[in-house]
């Protein structure tokens, strides 16, 4: 069985600030991570995915998530938050079945 | 199509009342699913197609929910004596095919169902 957390519901950063957003995971099998954006009136769109290739991956708008077994853990991080990053943020993780599990969801607002 | 579309974009209707959504993949797209996103919550995945293989259905809430896709075309998802607890907005997304859950979905706007 499969199932993420997603820690912090709303985090708040400054514009040109770091950005962590922390995902956690729990995974009987090798697990698949994913990391969706939601922005305003749209909807979800791939950020990145961990597919057991490179445990650093990069993704679209300068994210990227580095994938810990030792800590079983997937944050996404930018180096630099910009006004534009504002949405809602989910990790999903898969496994060999049909299902995802997406978490609750991290809402970021960058303040100017 | 150039995206996954959804339809109706809202929908209310009255408690006890049934009602369809509607989910247009990607033409191309073997897989489909179809979660719920209740408010403050996360996505919960609702029902799998993929081809012409029997669907997951293990995510439907109660025996008042059912979906039917034709072939890789067009899927619709039916609520039946709608309640008030149903109230959330539904998403659909397809992939190109399914290979152990690499594929990345590509999800549609979502319907927004408020029952009353």
């Amino acid at each position: 069985a499969q199932s993420v957390t997603q820690l912090g519901s709303h985090v708040s950063v400054s514009e040109g600030a770091l950005v962590l957003l922390r995902c956690n995971y729990s995974s009987s099998v090798p697990p698949y991570l994913f990391w969706y954006v939601q922005y305003p009136n749209q909807g979800l769109q791939l950020l990145l995915k961990y597919t057991s290739a490179a445990t650093l991956v990069k993704g679209i708008n300068g994210f990227e998530a580095e994938f810990k077994k030792s800590e079983t853990s997937f944050h996404l991080t930018k180096p630099s938050a910009h006004m534009s990053d504002a949405a809602e943020y989910f990790c999903a993780v898969s496994g060999t079945g049909n299902q995802f599990y997406f978490g609750t969801g991290t809402s970021l607002t960058v303040i100017p | 199509g150039a995206g996954v579309s959804q339809s109706p974009s809202n929908k209310v209707t009255e408690k006890g009342k049934d009602v369809e959504l509607r989910c247009d993949p990607i033409s191309g797209h073997t897989a489909l699913y179809w979660y719920r996103q209740r408010l403050g919550q996360g996505l919960e995945f609702l029902i799998y197609f993929q081809g012409n293989s029997a669907p997951d259905k293990s995510g439907l809430p109660s025996d008042r929910f059912s979906a039917e896709r034709t072939g890789e075309s067009v899927s619709t998802l039916t609520i039946q004596r709608t309640q008030q607890e149903d109230s959330a907005v539904y998403l659909c997304a397809s992939s190109p095919r399914t290979s152990g859950g690499i594929e990345t979905q590509y999800f549609g706007p979502g319907t927004r169902l408020l029952v009353l």
